[in-house]
């Protein structure tokens, strides 16, 4: 099976800008969480999406959002772009349901300039 | 709020030297628990999970309910175990990462 990939794989825009990231999950997955990496917080979750609906969501601002469709492919948008936006975004994909792994994509790397 | 520890940011061993990546939690239910690992430009990907109770790659990690951890161990380091290390509690649908870990297993 192909994994989760990600596109574009690096991205630099400038503030005030807004940005959408794609992400493809493995087939058959229909979970997609997505997750912020950066140096100084770690790696923190943004949202989950299972069958076109939110199902949870972290502490970001309304800037980050996201969707889901039909067939499970993802999408993330940032507007209003800030210089703290510069992050490694990575999408993991799962079946969904209970003790199901996570398998991580290789992310895409966004700098605000 | 759920919470996972990793307090140190970089172990430093000698190839064949034992390892013990250490994680403490916080959470009010039953946890599960895991450990991802990143090696050099590879993504993140799944180690070992304490549900499991499996070995891989030498790794163990046993849940301590009492003392709320879940250290990562390894009886002889090898050089290509150097990665960063990241542990992780599942709540609901998503996970909660500690910051990390870099093991660098010098030769």
């Amino acid at each position: 099976k192909a994994g989760v990939t990600q596109t574009p794989r690096y991205l630099i825009k400038t503030r005030g800008q807004q940005v959408t990231l794609s992400c493809s999950p493995i087939s058959g997955h229909r979970s997609v969480s997505w997750y912020q990496q950066t140096p100084g917080q770690g790696l923190q979750f943004l949202f989950e999406y299972f069958s076109e609906t939110q199902r949870n969501k972290g502490n970001f601002p309304g800037r980050f959002s996201g969707r889901q469709f039909s067939n499970s492919r993802s999408e993330m948008n940032v507007s209003t772009l800030e210089l703290g936006d510069s992050a490694l975004y990575l999408c993991a994909s799962s079946q969904g349901t209970a003790n199901n792994e996570q398998f991580f994509g290789p992310g895409t790397r966004l700098t605000v300039l | 709020a759920q919470r996972v520890t990793q307090p140190e940011k970089l172990l430093s061993v000698f190839k064949g030297a034992p390892v013990e990546l250490k994680c403490n939690y916080s959470y009010s239910g039953s946890p599960e628990l895991f450990w991802y690992v990143q090696y050099s430009r590879q993504r993140l990907q799944l180690l070992l999970r304490h549900i499991s109770r499996e070995s891989i790659k030498g790794f163990t990690a046993d849940l301590n309910k009492g003392e709320t951890s879940f250290h990562l161990k390894k009886p002889f380091a090898q050089e290509e175990d150097s990665a960063m290390y990241y542990c992780a509690l599942k709540e609901g649908d998503k996970l909660v990462f500690g910051a990390g870990t870099i093991l660098r297993v010098k030769s």
